[in-house]
């Protein structure tokens, strides 16, 4: 089974703090992907990478950026965080999705910015 | 921006009842997906249908796309209470990598 996880499933942080979400898969999956979910918006896509050192914006990428140095490994960095982007947030990879390869995620973060 | 609608947003069945949840989507697609998450837990994928597809089953769960109505179901058959959870669809349009996930349907089904 595909394993993806996060580093941590909550976490408190202060306002202007910079804040790193770390997530890490073991199935070689060419994409991860990184989520916000707030209640009434559902998924929205942050950023996501389709291989080592490449990213691509998503939806909603202001005040995000991302790191992807290693295959397994897809950071979503909070440069300045705000109580605004207090959230879930979700980390998912995947094989090629053009070849209807679905998503397999993480159990989320719980971050609260005060 | 949204790409799938899922209708309706919530929905309260007794155990053994049938469960459908409807998804609607704006542009033409590559395939759709659903996904359940049960509460605060990461989202499980449940089932692909390709766009060249018109009905897929497995096991409790019947997927039928419509791609000239642009929508799809979910049909859940004899629910039971494990089967509690949010429900949402997802869609890649062909040509990225990206899925583009709707709101969801919250599901209560009630022992």
């Amino acid at each position: 089974d595909v394993k993806v996880t996060q580093s941590s499933r909550y976490l408190v942080k202060r306002t202007g703090e910079k804040v790193f979400l770390e997530c890490v898969q073991d199935m070689d999956h060419e994409n991860m992907f990184w989520y916000r979910q707030d209640p009434g918006l559902g998924l929205r896509l942050i950023y996501f990478s389709y291989d080592v050192k490449m990213k691509e914006k998503g939806d909603i990428p202001e005040g995000y950026s991302v790191s992807r140095e290693k295959k397994e490994r897809f950071s979503l960095i909070l440069e300045s965080a705000s109580t605004n982007q207090t959230s879930m947030y979700l980390c998912a990879s995947s094989r090629d999705v053009l070849r209807n390869q679905p998503q397999h995620f993480g159990d989320g973060t719980r971050l609260s910015i005060l | 921006s949204q790409q799938g609608e899922e209708d309706p947003q919530a929905l309260s069945i007794q155990e053994g009842e049938n469960a459908t949840m409807n998804c609607s989507y704006k542009t033409s697609i590559n395939n759709l997906q659903w996904y359940r998450q049960n509460s605060g837990r990461g989202l499980v994928h449940l089932i692909l249908i390709r766009s060249n597809e018109r009905e897929k089953h497995s096991g409790r769960l019947r997927v039928t796309l419509d791609t000239s109505k642009k929508s799809s179901s979910l049909l859940i058959t004899a629910s039971r209470a494990a089967d509690t959870a949010s429900y949402f669809c997802a869609t890649n349009s062909g040509g990225y990598q990206k899925v583009t996930f709707g709101t969801g349907t919250k599901l209560q089904v009630i022992p």
